[in-house]
């Protein structure tokens, strides 16, 4: 069945330092992948994502590129700030369009200043 | 802007007993989810809701949990017999299905624990 795996946390950085989250997926067919990041206290937002192979998702300074040939999904960001500090989880969804979700177990990034 | 919330915020129950995990999904969505995340692991797929009915269930739900849309807001997850290891986070989630990549938006969760 599909599954994703991600880089075990938590990842500590300092403010500004370039953060890299790593996600590998296992899947059939060509699903679609997401970085999902949750802060403390409140649900899982959707941060990225990418529908199709060299497809390159980004919000707010993080970047995300659908590596098929690699089946990864690496999370960075050049200059991370203080406010970053949450979990992120990397899923991925087949494309029927109303499937589930498979998650990775996440990674807790905590930047101090 | 529209969100999912769900109550109680932390539930605490004793071994045998009953729950009811409530969730208000977004007002024109369509599509419900339950997940769950046992601490330190993943988060788990457990079912999907669609049209009245249960469009897709994982092993884990098994004949101790079953799904409800009990009026137009609401959306409930029971367990009837809870076990210790039904400790966990539970999000619900909600989708419009308009979007062929299927976008959920999720709740704050509710956390489980059983004694």
């Amino acid at each position: 069945g599909d599954s994703v795996t991600q880089m075990e946390g938590p990842v500590t950085l300092s403010e500004e330092a370039f953060l890299t989250i790593n996600c590998t997926y296992t899947a059939t067919g060509y699903p679609s992948l997401f970085w999902y990041v949750q802060y403390p206290g409140e649900g899982l937002q959707l941060l990225l994502k990418a529908t199709k192979a060299d497809d390159k998702g980004s919000n707010k300074g993080f970047e995300a590129t659908y590596r098929k040939e690699t089946t990864s999904f690496h999370l960075e960001k050049g200059s991370v700030q203080v406010s970053d500090s949450a979990v992120y989880f990397c899923a991925l969804s087949d494309r029927s369009g109303y499937s589930t979700l498979t998650f990775g177990k996440g990674t807790m990034l905590l930047v101090s200043p | 802007e529209p969100e999912v919330t769900q109550t109680p915020s932390h539930q605490v129950t004793q071994m045998g007993q009953e729950v009811i995990l409530r969730c208000v999904p977004i007002s024109n969505h369509l599509y419900f989810y339950w997940y769950r995340q046992i601490l330190g692991q993943k988060v788990e797929f457990l079912v999907s809701f669609y049209n009245n009915e249960i469009s897709e269930k994982s092993e884990i739900f098994d004949d101790q949990f079953s799904v409800e849309r009990p009026d137009g807001s609401n959306f409930t997850l029971k367990i009837r017999s809870t076990k210790l290891e039904d400790s966990a986070m539970y999000f619900c989630a909600s989708s419009d299905g308009s979007l062929s990549y299927n976008e959920q938006f999720f709740g704050p969760g509710t956390r489980l624990t059983v004694l």
